[in-house]
């Protein structure tokens, strides 16, 4: 069965520091796609990033980039210069075929 | 483009009643994907439509049910309401379906609050 684990349900980070959010995932198929999404406070939950698991090169988008370890199903999202709009749910989800799982989520705080 | 809209955005209501919630998706997008939200359970996938039929259906009792319309929108539908169906309903788009490449566009989510 596929699974994505969150090991972090809470954290919090200075602002402009740089936090890392941890996802482990646990498939049997070569080809899938990994995603993180962000969910604001009572706002919609919005791609952050994804990552085709067939590419070795990590996905980046500004200010936020991920380290994916293929062997050790491990894709973690670091978030660089935190800002105060970074403060959300963040969920790490595994996609194959047509199937996708989410982790239950890590809720980041950004301190002033 | 608008994004994803989803009605209402909340609802309360009683044990034993029925909830039909509607989801429109962006534009020329073909699949929609109803999902629930809860604290302890997290994002559980309910079922997804492409092309007013059911592709893919999550680990859920027969109470839940959905469809779609011609113009790609969607309903679900929750009959005898328990208690334990309050959760925030997620509806998501994407273009295609079947595609592990595909990316989905989420709405602003249905909370249902079942007293």
């Amino acid at each position: 069965a596929q699974t994505v684990t969150q090991s972090q349900p809470e954290m919090s980070v200075q602002e402009a520091e740089t936090v890392t959010l941890s996802c482990t995932y646990d498939t049997s198929e070569s080809d899938y796609y990994l995603f993180w999404y962000k969910q604001p406070p009572s706002r919609q939950m919005i791609l952050v990033i994804r990552q085709e698991a067939y590419k070795q090169q990590n996905a980046t988008e500004n200010r936020f980039s991920v380290n994916f370890q293929k062997a050790a199903k491990s894709f973690s999202l670091k978030i660089s210069d935190s800002q105060l709009g970074d403060a959300a749910m963040y969920f790490c989800a595994c996609k194959r075929d047509d199937k996708i799982i989410f982790g239950k989520g890590t809720r980041l705080h950004i301190l002033p | 483009k608008a994004g994803v809209t989803q009605t209402p955005r909340y609802l309360i209501k009683t044990r034993g009643q029925q909830v039909t919630l509607s989801c429109s998706p962006i534009s020329g997008h073909r699949s929609v994907s109803w999902y629930q939200q809860t604290p302890g359970q997290g994002l559980q996938f309910l079922f997804e439509y492409f092309s007013e039929t059911q592709r893919n259906k999550g680990n859920f009792p027969g109470r839940f049910s959905g469809r779609q319309f011609s113009n790609s929108r969607s309903e679900m539908n929750v009959s005898t309401l328990e208690l334990g169906d309050s959760a925030l309903y997620l509806c998501a788009s994407s273009l295609t379906s079947g595609g592990a490449e595909e990316t989905q566009y989420f709405g602003p989510g249905t909370r249902l609050l079942v007293l």
